[in-house]
C-alpha cells in the first residue's frame, strides 16, 4: 500500500473559499514534504518545501499567502489553497522524504484533484 | 539547458515487447537516480532507486546509470498493457533537491 496518504482525492469548492488538503507520512517520519502542482499531460512543479517545525520554502511565483503550508509534526503537512479561484483548479501531489529505506528518494502521495467553481 | 532531459513521447509498443525509457543529465554531481511510474490521475509510484553507476534488477524492470555519459535508463521486459503509464525520470544530488524528467508516456498495446 501507499506509505504517502493524501486527503482529500477529490474537492469541488467554491471560488472564494480556502480549501485543505493534508499529506501524511504512514510508516516513516518525514524530515521533509514537498508540495507539487501538475497540469494535465505536464510534469510536475515544484511550489514548495517544507521541514518540519520550520516556515516553508516557496518556489519562485507561487504566492506563499494563497498556498499556505503547516508541517507541523514529523507526519503530517497541510497545504490550504486560501481564496480558491478557477485558475487554482489542478492537481496537487505532495511527496515526503525521511528515515526509511532509501533515505535519499521521496515517497509521493496519491494526489488531491481541486476543482474551484 | 535543463538539468534533466526526457523524451516525453509518446511511445507505443505491442504487449510483450521490450520497452527502453531513457533521460539524460547534464550535472554530474547527482548521486541519486530514480524512475516513477504515474498512472493517469494518480500520484507517481516509486519503481527504482539506483546509487550511483550500475544496474539494479526487480522483476521485469531495469534500472541502468552511465554516469561517464550521463545517462539513465529503465528497460521493462515482456511489457504488459497495465504498463501503460507516464514514466519519470528522477535525479538527486544529496537527497534535498530532486529534479525530474518531463516523463515518457507509454502506452502497450494488447
Amino acid at each position: 500500500g501507499a506509505v504517502v496518504s493524501q486527503h482529500p482525492s477529490w474537492v469541488i469548492c467554491k471560488s472564494g473559499t480556502s480549501v485543505k488538503i493534508e499529506c501524511r507520512s504512514l510508516d516513516f517520519q518525514a524530515t521533509t514534504m514537498f508540495w507539487y502542482r501538475q497540469f494535465p499531460k505536464q510534469s510536475l512543479m515544484l511550489m514548495a518545501t517544507s521541514n518540519e517545525g520550520s516556515k516553508a520554502t516557496y518556489e519562485q511565483g507561487v504566492e506563499k499567502d494563497k498556498f499556505l503550508i503547516n508541517h507541523a509534526s514529523l507526519t503530517l503537512s497541510t497545504l490550504t489553497v486560501t481564496s480558491a479561484h478557477p485558475e487554482d483548479s489542478s492537481f496537487y501531489i505532495c511527496s515526503a522524504r525521511g528515515q526509511r529505506r532509501e533515505e535519499n528518494t521521496i515517497y509521493f502521495g496519491e494526489g488531491s484533484w481541486l476543482t474551484v467553481v | 539547458q535543463k538539468e534533466v532531459e526526457q523524451d516525453p513521447g509518446p511511445l507505443s509498443v505491442p504487449e510483450g515487447a521490450i520497452v527502453s525509457l531513457n533521460c539524460t543529465y547534464s550535472n554530474s554531481a547527482f548521486q541519486y537516480f530514480m524512475w516513477y511510474r504515474q498512472y493517469s490521475r494518480k500520484g507517481p509510484e516509486l519503481l527504482m532507486y539506483t546509487y550511483s553507476s550500475g544496474n539494479k534488477e526487480d522483476g521485469r524492470f531495469t534500472a541502468q546509470v552511465d554516469k561517464s555519459s550521463k545517462y539513465i535508463s529503465l528497460f521493462i521486459r515482456d511489457s504488459q498493457p497495465s504498463d501503460s503509464a507516464t514514466y519519470l525520470c528522477a535525479m538527486s544530488f544529496t537527497g534535498n533537491q530532486f529534479y525530474f524528467g518531463t516523463g515518457t508516456s507509454l502506452t502497450v498495446i494488447p
